[in-house]
């Protein structure tokens, strides 16, 4: 079963605008990451936020996470044609391995 | 480029069948982790491999076996292949052991079952 689950399932938005995705997940984490696949190819990670942070920027590129809540957000600034992807959290429990959640497919117009 | 590589690209067989997918890891990186992604059941974990070792297990079906050898590439055997089997196969790698770090993916076989 997934862990994380990704909101919105899909997102389109044009060039220049913020894009804000959301995940939820179950139990406590040690660390939540998020990845990026663009269409059929293999993921890249993107920022690795842990459970002690609040909030982390690589870039364009903003986590936050509330363990309170057990979610958190991914914000990519200034959105371009370029970022169109799919974007993944995993989250890392335990001793287990990451657990992924479905994604948010992300659509950036010209 | 993640640095890891798996082989083949494409692979289309039909039911009934077995197939290997390879994986060479980032160099350094002693863990190998397969993934199986298809549309319905997103990205699924199926097994670990450190050093060599068998470390940990996902939804990995019996049909399907992985080892890792010594020069630390992997490979993972799917056999009677069925049409559900269809799915993006990942292999993913990270230096530790307890992957609580990043994991550095490959390009992904597409399997195809006909």
């Amino acid at each position: 079963s997934q862990q994380g689950e990704e909101d919105p399932q899909a997102l389109s938005i044009q060039e220049g605008e913020n894009a804000t995705m959301n995940c939820s997940y179950k139990t406590s984490i040690n660390n939540l990451q998020w990845y990026r696949q663009n269409s059929g190819r293999g993921l890249v990670h993107l920022i690795l936020i842990r459970s002690n942070e609040r909030e982390k920027h690589s870039g364009r590129l903003r986590v936050t996470l509330d363990t309170s809540k057990k979610s958190s957000s991914l914000l990519i600034t200034a959105s371009r044609a370029a970022d169109t992807a799919s974007y993944f959290c995993a989250t890392h429990s335990g001793y287990s391995t990451l657990t992924f959640g479905k994604g948010t497919m992300l659509l950036v117009s010209p | 480029d993640s640095g890891v590589t798996q082989t083949p690209k494409h692979l289309i067989t039909a039911t009934g069948q077995r197939v290997t997918l390879r994986c060479s890891p980032r160099s350094g990186d002693l863990s190998v982790y397969w993934y199986q992604q298809s549309l319905d059941q997103g990205l699924q974990f199926l097994i670990q491999y450190y050093n060599g070792e068998e470390r940990a297990k996902g939804n990995i079906l019996e049909r399907f076996s992985a080892q890792q050898f010594p020069d630390l590439h992997s490979e993972l055997n799917l056999s009677s292949l069925e049409l559900g089997d269809s799915a993006l196969y990942f292999c993913a790698s990270s230096a530790d052991l307890w992957t609580a770090g990043e994991q550095y993916f490959g390009p992904g076989t597409r399997l195809t079952v006909t």
